[in-house]
């Protein structure tokens, strides 16, 4: 069984700051994906960015990175020079890499940009 | 591309009845995967379809089953609905349905069971 958590309800922003989103998670399986998808309020949910766990260097895809904490089972979402736009449900997802490829969703944090 | 589409985008039914959602993947994608998500139970999955078959499934009872054409689009079904199956049920579509391709999804169907 594999569980992702978000302890982190809500969170808030200043417009072109910096916010970290915290996630940790626990599975059996040896090699697997971790995600961060963004839902943004009546759209479609959308991919982020995603890591597989046994690279060690971290993601990036412009604006937003990762730290990758295998031992510690930590997987953070930083959002740099935040916008406006920005401002969504996050979720950090696990997947397996095996048969049961399913994802593995936690509970999301809400993210709020002030202008 | 067209994107991932979902029919009905919203539906009201009353406890009892049943109710078939429809999702059309993405143009070439052969795995469809649903899930419920809920304010208190957060996303949670359902099934994956891959080339008709279903290739994994959650901890759903027996009233919810699902099945996928030979034109890869998928459709939900729920039977008996209980006011607990009140959600938005999303579904997403990947070319293959590992990790080596990525799920994109559609925009949901707001179900609301009276």
């Amino acid at each position: 069984a594999q569980t992702v958590t978000q302890s982190q309800p809500e969170m808030s922003v200043q417009e072109a700051e910096t916010v970290t989103l915290s996630c940790t998670y626990d599975t059996s399986e040896s090699d697997y994906y971790l995600f961060w998808y963004k839902q943004p309020p009546s759209r479609q949910m959308i991919l982020v960015i995603r890591q597989e766990a046994y690279k060690q260097q971290n993601a990036t895809e412009n604006r937003f990175s990762v730290n990758f904490q295998k031992a510690a089972k930590s997987f953070s979402l930083k959002i740099s020079d935040s916008q406006l736009g920005d401002a969504a449900m996050y979720f950090c997802v696990l997947q397996p890499t095996g048969a049961n490829s399913k994802l593995t969703f936690g509970k999301g944090i809400t993210l709020s940009v002030r202008p | 591309k067209a994107g991932v589409t979902q029919t009905p985008r919203y539906l009201i039914k009353t406890r009892g009845q049943q109710v078939t959602l429809s999702c059309s993947p993405i143009s070439g994608h052969r795995s469809v995967s649903w899930y419920q998500q809920t304010p208190g139970q957060g996303l949670q999955f359902l099934f994956e379809y891959f080339s008709e078959t279903q290739r994994n499934k959650g901890n759903f009872p027996g009233r919810f089953s699902g099945r996928q054409f030979s034109n890869s689009r998928s459709e939900m079904n729920v039977s008996t609905l209980e006011l607990g199956d009140s959600a938005l049920y999303l579904c997403a579509s990947s070319s293959t349905g590992g990790v080596q391709s990525s799920q994109f999804f559609g925009p949901g169907t707001r179900l609301t069971v009276l």
